[in-house]
């Protein structure tokens, strides 16, 4: 079955302090993995996904197979970062995407 | 507008009430998606259309629910006889093709049943 995990709901971080949000995935085929990022009173919005192998707002995300992993990172948080993350994954018939819980990340002054 | 519109933003049914929410998906995309997201909790798929075909209704809850998009442009979400467990956000999304393109958001339609 297709699932998508995120075991933190919410993570606290200091202002310039380094930041990892996790996601891992079930998935028997070969998903494509995205992050949707929500900030306050905004839609849904897509991050970054991992074919794109990009950096967006200092973000990266790394595929790990083995791991059946796609964490989130960012070497220096910043306030404005503050906001729900959701990991996501869209299957091979590319009709379905389907999300974790969210996180939700606090950077802290 | 360039973006997803959902309408109404709000909606407060009475236990038993039918009510159809619309989603105008941005102009010439292919694919439209419908969620249920609960709070505190992720988005969970409904159903999917391809132009005017419903190619997977397999999230829909109940057979309360129906989904429609007759010319493959608008789309609504109809749910009879409402209940307090239908309470949430519905949130529509459209990409340009199938597959792995980006999917863009409406702000939802926030839907309590009372």
């Amino acid at each position: 079955a297709q699932r998508v995990t995120q075991p933190e709901k919410l993570l606290s971080v200091f202002k310039g302090a380094p930041v990892e949000l996790k996601c891992n995935y079930s998935y028997s085929g070969s998903p494509e993995l995205f992050w949707y990022v929500q900030y306050s009173r905004q839609r849904l919005q897509l991050l970054l996904r991992h074919i794109s192998r990009e950096s967006i707002k200092g973000f990266t995300a790394d595929l790990n197979k083995g791991e059946t992993s796609f964490h989130l990172k960012k070497p220096f948080a910043q306030e404005e970062d503050s906001a729900m993350y959701y990991c996501a994954l869209l299957d091979n018939y590319g009709q379905n995407f389907v999300f974790g819980p969210g996180t939700r990340l606090s950077v802290l002054p | 507008g360039a973006g997803v519109s959902q309408s109404p933003r709000y909606k407060v049914a009475k236990r038993g009430q039918d009510v159809a929410l619309r989603c105008d998906p941005i102009s010439g995309h292919v694919s439209l998606f419908w969620y249920q997201q609960a709070l505190g909790q992720g988005p969970e798929f409904l159903t999917y259309f391809q132009n005017e075909a419903q190619l997977d209704k397999s999230g829909l809850p109940s057979d309360r629910f129906f989904a429609e998009r007759p010319e493959g442009s608008v789309s609504t979400l109809k749910i009879q006889r409402t209940q307090q467990e239908d309470s949430a956000v519905y949130l529509c999304a459209s990409s340009l093709e199938r597959g792995n393109t980006e999917a863009f958001f409406g702000q939802g339609t926030r839907l309590t049943v009372v």
